[in-house]
């Protein structure tokens, strides 16, 4: 089964109108964290935001914000007030907690996001 | 300046051609891995390091080699590549894998095997 799930293969924003890119997630183990990447055309990774399981609040970075639902299940990336720039393809990942204290870095197949003028 | 660095970025290459994809980072982690990258398949990790001389498969070990005989270098070995290890490929690294640690991305290498 999947570990990570993006069910959206492409989304279409305007500039500056707020995107939400979906992403759940399975694990039976209550230590992870969640992590969103930005592989804009160019193609290398950049890191975005991060989310740990036990955490309480959502995390924010900037414009990212990650709406955290555990009971769902889902770590969706909002991003705010969306610039052309933010054209890229976005991967959700997880980590879950293991015995070796050195877990996986487990990704989705990615959502490619195209904003609009 | 923090970095992993790849090098080739570009590789065009024949089948069963030995090849090596060498990984560099500075900035002392003890995690090291490879991704392959394909279109609708997402990443997929092929080998991981948790530190020197120990390393251990990944989902898609099948073609590759590894070895971390450094805790900076983690080069990526294709013995006899073929067609079907066409891939973008990505060396990773982490302080430590564990769950709240970023990781790490170089630059990215094209191959082709034709």
């Amino acid at each position: 089964a999947q570990k990570i799930t993006q069910t959206q293969p492409g989304m279409f924003v305007q500039e500056k109108e707020a995107v939400t890119l979906d992403c759940t997630y399975d694990t039976s183990d209550p230590s992870y964290g969640l992590f969103w990447y930005k592989q804009p055309s160019s193609g290398e990774m950049i890191f975005l935001i991060y989310q740990g399981s036990y955490d309480q609040q959502n995390a924010t970075e900037g414009r990212y914000s990650l709406n955290f639902q555990k009971a769902r299940k889902s770590a969706n990336l909002v991003i705010s007030a969306s610039q052309l720039g933010d054209s890229a393809m976005y991967f959700c990942a997880m980590r879950e907690g293991s015995w070796s204290g050195y877990s996986t870095l487990t990704f989705g197949k990615g959502t490619m996001l195209l904003v609009s003028p | 300046e923090a970095q992993v660095t790849q090098n080739p970025r570009y590789l065009i290459t024949v089948t069963g051609k030995k090849l090596t994809v060498t990984c560099s980072q500075n900035m002392n982690h003890e995690y090291m891995s490879w991704y392959r990258q394909d279109p609708g398949l997402g990443l997929r990790q092929i080998y991981y390091s948790m530190n020197v001389e120990v390393t251990d498969k990944g989902d898609v070990p099948e073609g590759y080699k590894v070895s971390r005989k450094e805790k900076r270098n983690f080069p990526l070995i294709l013995e006899s590549p073929s067609p079907n290890q066409t891939s973008l490929y990505f060396c990773a690294s982490s302080l430590r894998g564990r769950k709240n640690t970023e990781a790490f991305f170089g630059q990215g290498t094209r191959l082709t095997v034709v």
